[in-house]
């Protein structure tokens, strides 16, 4: 069974870009959440997809967005990059937000200039 | 707001010893996971702990789950080089699905 995937895994942008990461779960699961990790702030819940719509979402500013596709894949997207944008990014799955295990991707790393 | 600390932060050992890492948290939840990173990797699980005096054991490393005191250990045995790492604690919100991180200890096992 093939596990999380995320793509790219490596992006280089500057300020005041904007960027798409995406995330395929493992087959069958429905409940996407994605993490921010960075030296300073460790890993920080950004937000969660379960059927298309937002579940959950964590302490970030507006310029973060998401969505989820009705294959439960799903995209994050950040606007107007910021320095402290950098950070690895980590998409999580589970079979449903219900208590389910997460498993994680191999994360997508954001360097911001 | 749920809090996750860990403790230590930085753990510098010898192969063959024992230690334990300790994971408290502030509010109630009865489901715990712990993680292990390496350096430039993603996050691999390790346990998942779902209920009060859950433990369990892989290889070196038991884990076990205290939610009446809100406290769970992670701890090492006979350490190896290769569990040179760093581990995470994570707990779910008893809504489900939001984990809320420790700081993460980094582990160095020295020959």
């Amino acid at each position: 069974k093939a596990g999380v995937t995320q793509t790219p895994r490596y992006l280089i942008k500057t300020r005041g870009q904007q960027v798409t990461l995406s995330c395929s779960p493992i087959s069958g699961h429905r409940s996407v959440s994605w993490y921010q990790q960075t030296p300073g702030q460790g890993l920080q819940f950004l937000f969660e997809y379960f059927s298309e719509t937002q579940r959950n979402k964590g302490n970030f500013p507006g310029r973060f967005s998401g969505r989820q596709f009705s294959n439960s894949r799903s995209e994050m997207n950040v606007s107007t990059l910021e320095l402290g944008d950098s950070a690895l990014y980590l998409c999580a799955s589970s079979l449903d937000p219900t208590y389910n295990e997460q498993f994680f991707g191999p994360g997508t790393r954001l360097t911001v200039l | 707001e749920l809090k996750v600390e860990q403790n230590p932060l930085f753990l510098s050992m010898q192969e063959g010893k024992n230690y334990t890492i300790y994971c408290n948290y502030s509010t109630t939840s009865d489901r715990l996971y712990w993680y292990r990173q390496d350096p430039g990797k993603s996050l691999e699980s390790l346990f998942v702990l779902l209920s009060n005096g859950a433990v369990k054991q892989e290889g070196r490393l038991m884990a076990s789950l205290d939610t009446k005191a809100r406290l769970s250990t992670l701890h090492i045995t006979a350490a190896v080089h290769d569990l040179s790492a760093t581990y995470f604690c994570a707990v779910e919100e008893t809504s489900g699905s939001r984990l809320t991180f420790g700081e993460g200890t980094q582990l160095t096992v020295n020959p």
